[in-house]
């Protein structure tokens, strides 16, 4: 079973919009960690974000935030007045804790940002 | 500066001909990790490294090797590579499982 799930495929929003990426997770630790990670056009993986399992508070910077909600094993990630340069490949990964040390991506959503 | 590189950048190959592709990381980082990128499949774990002389298996092993030898260098070896391992490779590493993972800049592989 896929332990980060990205639902949207592929998202196209012209700009100014506000954008919202899915991103569901599976786990039975306690302790987890939850990422986003961006892969522009040109291909390198930019880290956003790391949140751990005991805190759901939400969080803002600049135009990006993020909703962490462990009641439905979601951290959806907004992107508001979406830019061209916002368009990417948007990457969701979990790192359990409890039991073991590997890193879970979920599938990827391809942003387009239209002029 | 802070980096993780790996060479080649990009790599042509026959089926069945031995290749490594180097990973090296100067940020005294504990965890390193060697993943492929396929298209509708994401970023898998190939296999993860603890620390030197602690590897391990992620999700798609087969077909690679990987040692530790030093804390900076974990370089991935095909001994044996099929088309089915083309691919966009990514080494990262961090200070450890659960931390922010800084990845290389990728290798593109094609196995003809």
């Amino acid at each position: 079973a896929q332990k980060v799930t990205q639902a949207q495929t592929e998202i196209s929003v012209v700009e100014k919009e506000d954008v919202t990426l899915d991103c569901v997770y599976e786990t039975r630790d306690t302790t987890y960690y939850l990422f986003w990670y961006k892969q522009p056009p040109s291909g390198e993986l930019v880290f956003l974000i790391r949140r751990n399992s005991f805190d759901e508070q939400n969080e803002i910077s600049g135009r990006y935030s993020w909703n962490f909600q462990k009641s439905t094993s979601s951290f959806n990630f907004t992107i508001t007045a979406s830019q061209v340069v916002d368009s990417a490949v948007y990457f969701c990964a979990l790192s359990e804790a409890d039991t073991g040390n590997q890193f879970y991506f979920g599938t990827g959503t391809s942003l387009t940002v239209i002029p | 500066e802070a980096q993780v590189t790996q060479n080649p950048r990009y790599l042509i190959t026959v089926t069945g001909k031995k290749l490594t592709v180097t990973c090296s990381q100067n940020m005294n980082h504990e965890y390193m990790s060697w993943y492929r990128q396929d298209p509708g499949l994401g970023l898998r774990q190939i296999y993860y490294s603890m620390n030197v002389e602690v590897t391990d298996k992620g999700d798609v092993p087969e077909g690679y090797k990987v040692s530790r030898k030093e804390k900076r260098n974990f370089p991935l070896i095909l001994e044996s590579p099929s088309p089915n391992q083309t691919s966009l490779y990514f080494c990262a590493s961090s200070h450890g499982a659960w931390e922010t993972q800084y990845f290389g800049p990728g290798t593109r592989l094609l196995v003809l």
